[in-house]
Formats: C-alpha cells, sequence, structure tokens
C-alpha cells in the first residue's frame, strides 16, 4: 500500500447528481484495476473492475473509465445516493502486486 | 458464498500484550492477504500466504507474524504489542494470487491502550 497523508481528497455531491472520482497511478506496466468502496466501521467492498486492454466497463450505475495515456483511471457514479457516502479508493497490480491509493472521500447531500 | 469472516471484530489490549487475530477467506480461495489500515496511512500491506506458505511480506517488523492452515484460513499475531499498533487489521482473500480481485473481510478493530 502507499502511505498516505492524514486528509484524503474529499468530494461533495448533491443527492442525485453524478460523481466522478479519480485515481492516478504511476506504473505504465499495471495491467488490472480496481475501485473498492469502504464504508464507515467496515471493510472494503468490491465495486468494479477493469483490465488494461479496456478503456471503459459498466457496472449497476458505476462506469470505471481506464486512461492508459496519462494513467489515470476514474469512477463515475450515476444518480449518487446518501448511500453512496464512503471512502473509495482504486487498486492497480503490476507485477503480482496490487496497492492501493490513498482513497477520496464521497459524501452525498440529501 | 459466504465471504471473508474476521474474529474478533474488537479487540482491547494494553501495551506488551500479545494479540490474534483470525480470518477465514471465501471457501475456495487459496490466498489471503493481511493489512493494517489506519487513519494517517491508509492501506499497508503486512502479509500474504498461500497454500501455507508466506507468499509475500511487508515492511512490518518482526513482532508481526501470521500463517495459514490446509483449510486456508490464516491467522496473524502481533506480539509485545505498542500504542501505535491501534489500527483496523483488514484480511483479504483471493482465488490464487494476491494480484487476483481480492475480497476484504470487515476488519478486526485493535486498540491499544
Amino acid at each position: 500500500g502507499e502511505s498516505v497523508g492524514l486528509h484524503l481528497p474529499t468530494l461533495s455531491v448533491q443527492e442525485g447528481d453524478n460523481s466522478i472520482i479519480n485515481c492516478a497511478y504511476s506504473n505504465s506496466a499495471s495491467d488490472y484495476f480496481i475501485w473498492y468502496k469502504q464504508e464507515s466501521g467496515k471493510g472494503p467492498q468490491f465495486i468494479i473492475d477493469i483490465r488494461s486492454n479496456m478503456d471503459k466497463r459498466q457496472g449497476q450505475r458505476v462506469t470505471v473509465l481506464l486512461n492508459k495515456t496519462v494513467k489515470h483511471l476514474s469512477l463515475q457514479i450515476a444518480a449518487t445516493q446518501p448511500g453512496d457516502s464512503a471512502v473509495y479508493f482504486c487498486a492497480e497490480n503490476t507485477n503480482n502486486d496490487m496497492r492501493f491509493g490513498a482513497g477520496t472521500r464521497l459524501t452525498v447531500k440529501p | 458464498k459466504a465471504g471473508v469472516t474476521q474474529t474478533p471484530r474488537y479487540l482491547i489490549k494494553t501495551r506488551g500484550q500479545q494479540v490474534t487475530l483470525s480470518c477465514s477467506p471465501i471457501s475456495g480461495h487459496r490466498s489471503v492477504s493481511w493489512y493494517q489500515q489506519t487513519p494517517g496511512q491508509g492501506l499497508q500491506f503486512l502479509f500474504e500466504y498461500f497454500s501455507e506458505t508466506q507468499r509475500n511480506k511487508g515492511n512490518f517488523p518482526g513482532r508481526f507474524s501470521g500463517r495459514q492452515f490446509s483449510n486456508s484460513r490464516s491467522e496473524m499475531n502481533v506480539s509485545t504489542l505498542e500504542l501505535g499498533d491501534s489500527a483496523l487489521y483488514l484480511c483479504a482473500s483471493s482465488l490464487d494470487r494476491s494480484a487476483d480481485t481480492q475480497y476484504f473481510g470487515p476488519g478486526t478493530r485493535l486498540t491499544v491502550l
């Protein structure tokens, strides 16, 4: 995992709006990426994954976009709901090693 | 399928004591990884076990150890506890490699007084 500071990046959205959470990765050799959601007091929960041979993958209300050129990954949540409030972090697989990002705290305002 | 389970969920210990945490992976998963999560450091990799062997180890002192049993269940042990060991300890299981999708348990919240 990566060492990160005490303060996570935060994103505050209105209920019903779309959310976009970003993640920059460092290794161009990374070939597999995962987004996790972690609610307060719980373990991380798998949301969606994408392999490096894809640019986009859709799930239920979530879409992951991968831009290998700039080594950027994003998670889009459609029609954000209060239950989406959590910390979201990405993970990348490089040479059989999974590394986790620091996370972004998403707050949904009713 | 049942998810990853961890016991106990909460634990309070004092400095100098030792603690053992338990993790039962998803049925059929053979790789178990352990992480320490703190607000200041995020998710820090401790070690990974596969087929009862430690396959990978993070940068933690020798006070942190683990093992895996033949049924893939895993335990981690922390000896001579320090205040800084207070954290959420997460276990994650995956099919064959830690690089496969990891599914996390709810964690054990350890508080060292």
